[in-house]
C-alpha cells in the first residue's frame, strides 16, 4: 500500500519570503500522480499543483512550484513571495495512474502553514 | 448553485442513530467520492462511485453505506453511528476516470456523534 508522509506538522514564514513544505511517499509503482492541496480555515479543499511522475520537469503554478525527486520519492512544495492568504493546511496526495483505481488518492497528514505579517 | 454541495454542514447525533449525509453536484461528473478527515489528519477514502448504480469500497468503508441512483447525487449513510465516526466528511467529484483529473471537493460536513 502507498503511504504519504509529511514530516512537518507546522511551518511558519514571513510575508513575502519563501517556504518549502516537505512530502515523501512510498510506492512500488513507476507511474503515478502527485498533488498538493490547500485547505484554508473554510475547510474547502483546493488543488494547488499536480505532477505527473513520468515528467521530469517540475510543475509550476505562479508562485507555487514543486521539487520532484522520483528516485528519492520526494515531492516538496515551494511557495515564493508568501502572502497572508497562503495561510492554510497543505496536504500532499498520491494517486495511482491506473484508470480502474481512479481517484483513490492517499493523503498525508498535512502541514499547517502560518504566514506572519 | 453550480458546483458541489453537501448537506447538512453540521450534524450532531447520538450513538446508534442512522445518519445520512447528502452530496449533490451539478457538473454531471461521472466519478464521485466520499472521504473522512479526522482531526489533524489527511483525507481517507470511504467509498467511491464510477457512475450511477456503480459503487466500490475505499480504504475505510466499514459502518457506511452508499447509493447512487442518479448521477448528480451520492448520499452517505451511517447505519448505526459510533463515536469513532465523529469526523469531517468531504464529498468530491471528478469528470472522468483519468487519474490526472482534478477532484472537486464540497465544503464538508462536520459530524459529531455523542
Amino acid at each position: 500500500a502507498q503511504t504519504v508522509t509529511q514530516s512537518q506538522p507546522e511551518m511558519s514564514v514571513q510575508e513575502a519570503e519563501t517556504v518549502t513544505l516537505s512530502c515523501t511517499y512510498d510506492t512500488s509503482e513507476s507511474d503515478y500522480y502527485l498533488f498538493w492541496y490547500k485547505q484554508p480555515p473554510s475547510r474547502q479543499m483546493i488543488l494547488v499543483i499536480r505532477q505527473e511522475a513520468y515528467k521530469q520537469q517540475n510543475a509550476t503554478e505562479n508562485r507555487f512550484s514543486v521539487n520532484f525527486q522520483k528516485a528519492a520519492k520526494s515531492f516538496s512544495l515551494k511557495i515564493s513571495d508568501s502572502q497572508l492568504g497562503d495561510a492554510a493546511m497543505y496536504f500532499c496526495a498520491y494517486r495511482r495512474r491506473v484508470n480502474t483505481n481512479a481517484g483513490k488518492s492517499t493523503f498525508g497528514d498535512g502541514t499547517t502553514l502560518t504566514v506572519k505579517p | 448553485d453550480a458546483g458541489i454541495t453537501q448537506s447538512p454542514r453540521y450534524k450532531i447525533t447520538e450513538t446508534g442513530r442512522q445518519v445520512t449525509l447528502m452530496c449533490h453536484q451539478t457538473w454531471s461528473h461521472s466519478y464521485m467520492f466520499w472521504y473522512r478527515q479526522d482531526l489533524g489528519h489527511g483525507l481517507r477514502l470511504i467509498y467511491y462511485s464510477a457512475a450511477a448504480d456503480i459503487t466500490d469500497k475505499g480504504e475505510v468503508p466499514d459502518g457506511y453505506v452508499v447509493s447512487r441512483s442518479k448521477t448528480e447525487n451520492f448520499p452517505l449513510t451511517l447505519e448505526s453511528a459510533t463515536r469513532s465516526q465523529t469526523s469531517v466528511y468531504f464529498c468530491a467529484s471528478s469528470e472522468s476516470f483519468h487519474s490526472y483529473n482534478e477532484q472537486f471537493f464540497g465544503p464538508g460536513t462536520r459530524l459529531t456523534v455523542l
